[in-house]
């Protein structure tokens, strides 16, 4: 299965865009581009997925590579409810399962 | 509409001791998994099922038994516990096609502890 690689951690102010990068140089063409966070003592949340196209949803922003071997998760404008551990996901056409990774841990300062 | 819930929320056990762990969609979703997160670490996938009566393993099955009987309910058992299966677990559910089924939703976890 394709592999993807994240920081550790990224820290941001309150109210700036957050960008967080995620490689896949191994991705196929049938892999889908999912993130997902999960906020302290809670499961995790969908947040956005792609596969080709950019895409802006209510909480983020996808940006894919043109040869989708990155991508980055974009965070408008961060809040302290945004801190949390995002997880860059490829999932195969037609799989049924996720595979997480460590994650990013997101610090927002007030 | 509750999403998934998932019973107990604590529970410490003996090593040896059996268990089992509820997780309860009403999303009327086809397909439910459960994950395992030590801490620091991301989730695994324990056991998943794409329907009722149907089971599969996933990366990390061994110690852990699955079940479902209902498609709203996916049972998690501990047949002897070890301190090893010490971690929070969870659960989640998905809709195979139609609006939202690339979107996973997951339940607020089980912190077992095995001593």
């Amino acid at each position: 299965d394709a592999k993807t690689t994240q920081p550790n951690s990224m820290e941001s102010n309150e109210e700036e865009p957050v960008h967080l990068p995620c490689n896949h140089s191994t991705i196929s063409g049938t892999d889908y581009i999912h993130w997902y966070r999960q906020l302290p003592s809670q499961g995790p949340e969908y947040v956005i997925h792609g596969l080709t196209s950019n895409v802006n949803n209510r909480m983020a922003s996808l940006a894919i590579a043109e040869d989708r071997k990155s991508s980055t998760l974009i965070l408008h404008r961060a809040t302290l409810r945004d801190a949390a551990v995002y997880y860059c996901i490829l999932r195969p056409l037609n799989d049924y399962k996720l595979s997480f990774g460590a994650g990013t841990t997101v610090t927002v300062r007030a | 509409n509750a999403g998934v819930t998932q019973t107990p929320k604590f529970r410490v056990l003996k090593t040896g001791q059996s268990m089992t762990l509820l997780c309860a969609q009403d999303m009327n979703h086809e397909y439910m998994y459960w994950y395992r997160q030590d801490p620091g670490m991301g989730l695994r996938l324990i056991h998943y099922s794409v329907g009722e009566g149907t089971t599969a393993k996933g990366e990390v099955p061994d110690g852990y038994n699955v079940s479902r009987l209902k498609k709203q309910n996916f049972l998690l058992g501990l047949e002897s516990a070890a301190p090893s299966q010490t971690s929070v677990y969870f659960c989640a559910s998905r809709r195979p096609s139609g609006s939202s089924y690339n979107e996973q939703f997951f339940g607020p976890g089980t912190r077992l502890t095995v001593l």
